[in-house]
């Protein structure tokens, strides 16, 4: 298995400007995750999926973010407009559904610059 | 609040010296634990987990974590570090009336001198 793809793995645009970052989970995980890791705040949960339905989204910081998960190969995290405090690594991570929760595999992460 | 806590923004040691990480939280009620170790510039990556059973539990790399289920701890140990542990360790806590989402500390970073 290739594990958690994300891409980009560098993302470089300026204020103003719509950005999508890109994640293709594990084949058979259930839940979907994404987190942005920045110095100040550390690793902060911004929405979980459940077989493709979102179930909590309320770490995503506001409006202008939105996340959707189409199909259970795919999910998007959209900000718009960007901000230069938007600025981090955002990771996506998948988990199997199983009880106990085995843990997560993370992706790669984009890391993301707003100018 | 709940929360999960480490205590220790940055350690620096010397290379061979024993490691201690220390993680609180405060959840009641039953919860999974994880390590998870991230390398400079690299992402997350499992270190440990406990989910039942012998509370002393070992991982990769020649870690292991003790559950101390009445100080709500989850310590994360290694007897003698090596250069290539420097990296940044998070604890997580996976509460079961909460499905899939793992609340993490804020980590700390390790710097291991050579």
């Amino acid at each position: 298995d290739a594990g958690v793809i994300q891409s980009p793995r560098h993302e470089v645009t300026e204020m103003g400007q719509e950005v999508t970052l890109r994640c293709k989970p594990i084949s058979g995980h259930d839940y979907l995750f994404w987190y942005r890791q920045t110095m100040m705040r550390g690793l902060e949960l911004l929405i979980y999926f459940n077989n493709n339905v979102p179930i909590d989204d309320s770490g995503m910081p506001e409006d202008r973010f939105s996340a959707k998960m189409p199909n259970a190969s795919f999910s998007t995290l959209k900000i718009q407009p960007s901000e230069p405090r938007d600025s981090a690594v955002y990771f996506c991570a998948s988990s199997p559904g199983q009880v106990p929760l085995p843990g997560y595999t993370f992706g790669s992460g984009t890391r993301l610059t707003v100018v | 609040a709940q929360s999960v806590s480490q205590h220790n923004h940055h350690v620096i040691l010397s290379e061979a010296a024993s490691l201690e990480l220390g993680c609180n939280y405060s959840y009641g009620g039953t919860v999974n634990l994880f390590w998870y170790v991230q390398y400079p510039g690299q992402h997350l990556q499992l270190l440990l987990k406990y989910f039942s059973g012998d509370p002393l539990v070992k991982g990769i790399k020649g870690f292991e974590a003790e559950f101390i289920k009445s100080k709500f701890s989850f310590n994360l140990r290694k007897p003698s570090v090596q250069w290539s542990d420097t990296a940044e360790y998070f604890c997580a806590v996976n509460p079961y009336n909460q499905g899939g989402k793992l609340i993490f500390g804020q980590g700390t970073e390790l710097s291991v001198k050579p």
